[in-house]
């Protein structure tokens, strides 16, 4: 139990470009999914928190407009680079529970690394 | 504020040593919880261990072992009898209510078992 999926593993795109990344939470419910980016050799740090039917909460210094989350279910969370540059080539791991309460566990996807030429 | 620490960088053993991780906390909560996650090379993070801060008792799971010390803020992890598929990163994370249920996590720990 509790899998979360991600789609694509891997994206390769040109500067200026939109990209789409879809984490799903495969046999359970997740009313709260999580963002967070990880560069090479470093820690994850969280972008946003997604509510399902809500505006996601980002953290300090990430730009919600470059930023798009979506969580339109309690199975999906998108997020999508909007105008992508070469310094947004990271590696993007989502994360769900299935309440969002400081007791639940959250489970990860296997991520996308997203490289923008 | 919160915090995570884990000082060892990365560590390299040889299979079948023992090896422990060490991760200390920062936290002004008095309920709190406390993860350990494993990222092999293919990036997904594995969930290993979930402890609340009301429960002090050390864990055993197969080769893994965990002891959460709330006097010296200490949440330790221990392999026995390492094997090179432990080769990882490994992560601590804190989860607290007054930093709004968000987990924060350690700089992670390279773990290098070599045959």
């Amino acid at each position: 139990g509790a899998v979360v999926s991600q789609h694509p593993s891997w994206v390769i795109c040109k500067s200026g470009t939109s990209v789409k990344i879809e984490c799903r939470s495969l046999d359970f419910q997740a009313t709260t999914m999580f963002w967070y980016r990880q560069f090479p050799k470093q820690s994850l740090m969280l972008m946003a928190t997604s509510n399902e039917g809500s505006k996601a909460t980002y953290e300090q210094g990430v730009e919600k407009d470059k930023f798009l989350i979506n969580h339109a279910s309690l199975t999906l969370s998108t997020l999508t680079v909007t105008s992508a540059h070469p310094e947004d080539s990271s590696f993007y791991i989502c994360s769900a529970s299935l309440s969002g309460g400081v007791q639940e566990t959250q489970y990860f996807g296997p991520g996308t690394r997203l490289l923008v030429l | 504020a919160q915090k995570v620490t884990q000082a060892q960088t990365e560590i390299s053993v040889v299979e079948k040593e023992d090896v422990t991780l060490d991760c200390v906390y920062e936290t002004r909560d008095t309920t709190y919880y406390l993860f350990w996650y494993k990222q092999p090379p293919s990036g997904e993070l594995v969930f290993l261990i979930r402890r609340n801060s009301f429960d002090e008792q050390n864990e055993i799971s197969g080769r893994y072992s965990w002891n959460f010390q709330k006097s010296t803020s200490s949440f330790n992890f221990t392999i026995t009898a390492s094997q090179v598929v432990d080769s990882a990163v490994y992560f601590c994370a804190l989860r607290d209510l007054e930093y709004g249920n968000k987990l924060v996590f350690g700089a992670g720990t390279i773990l290098r078992v070599k045959s």
